[in-house]
């Protein structure tokens, strides 16, 4: 496993409809966190999660998001009909509990 | 309400000479700080970091000061080189922990001149 992995690494949506999001953490990382940057601004905190738990979803916006990390497979998160507002690049990391995040290269959504 | 903040969008800086990127916290519980480094179309990568009871910490090149009283952290690049050029940005954390919620600044455009 070279790193954290995000895919799609681009996304484009029209207006209404479903994005998905997926991060694969390293190997042997169990906590995965998710990070929204728009233009021009630092990355902002969206949500906290171990496996099959949210731990910390403080920073999600509280319609039309929302993320899950399944005991199998990869973290999602899901956007449902996407606004303008939404276009964005979308950072995953993962840690060890006693150690620090690595970050994946991101998703970068555009909304059109 | 921007708990973290670079104030300087950019830098330019000679090769050779000295690099201090700057940064102002206003949450008195954050604790640890860390500086992160960006290239366009890629990831943060982690730099240095700081624990709040320490108020220096030493990597190779790179330095970060800590100001508890000023709630001020500087990352310091010495000697900077072109590879430096990059986006930094700094965030910090409550509990005393790199993993957790990090907040972050704005980030800083670091301009390294041959």
């Amino acid at each position: 496993n070279a790193g954290v992995m995000q895919n799609p690494r681009h996304l484009v949506r029209r207006r209404g409809q479903e994005a998905r999001l997926r991060c694969s953490p390293m190997k042997g990382h169990s906590h995965v966190y998710w990070y929204r940057q728009l233009p021009e601004e630092g990355l902002k905190f969206m949500v906290y999660l171990q496996k099959e738990n949210i731990i910390d979803e403080s920073g999600m916006p509280k319609e039309r998001f929302s993320a899950e990390f399944p005991k199998e497979g990869p973290s999602i998160l899901r956007i449902q009909q996407v606004v303008r507002g939404d276009s964005a690049a979308y950072f995953c990391a993962s840690s060890v509990r006693d150690y620090g995040y690595t970050f994946g290269s991101g998703t970068r959504l555009t909304v059109v | 309400d921007q708990q973290v903040k670079q104030n300087s969008p950019s830098l330019s800086v000679q090769e050779g000479r000295i690099s201090i990127l700057n940064c102002d916290y206003t949450n008195s519980m954050f604790d640890y700080f860390l500086w992160y480094k960006k290239y366009p179309a890629e990831g943060p990568t982690f730099l240095i970091s700081i624990s709040s009871i320490k108020d220096k910490n030493e990597d190779g090149r790179f330095t970060v000061f800590l100001n508890k009283s000023a709630k001020h952290l500087s990352l310091h690049i010495v000697p900077s080189q072109p590879g430096d050029s990059a986006v930094y940005f700094c965030a910090a954390s409550e509990g005393g922990t790199s993993y957790g919620k990090l907040t972050f600044g704005q980030g800083t455009i670091l301009t390294v001149h041959p």
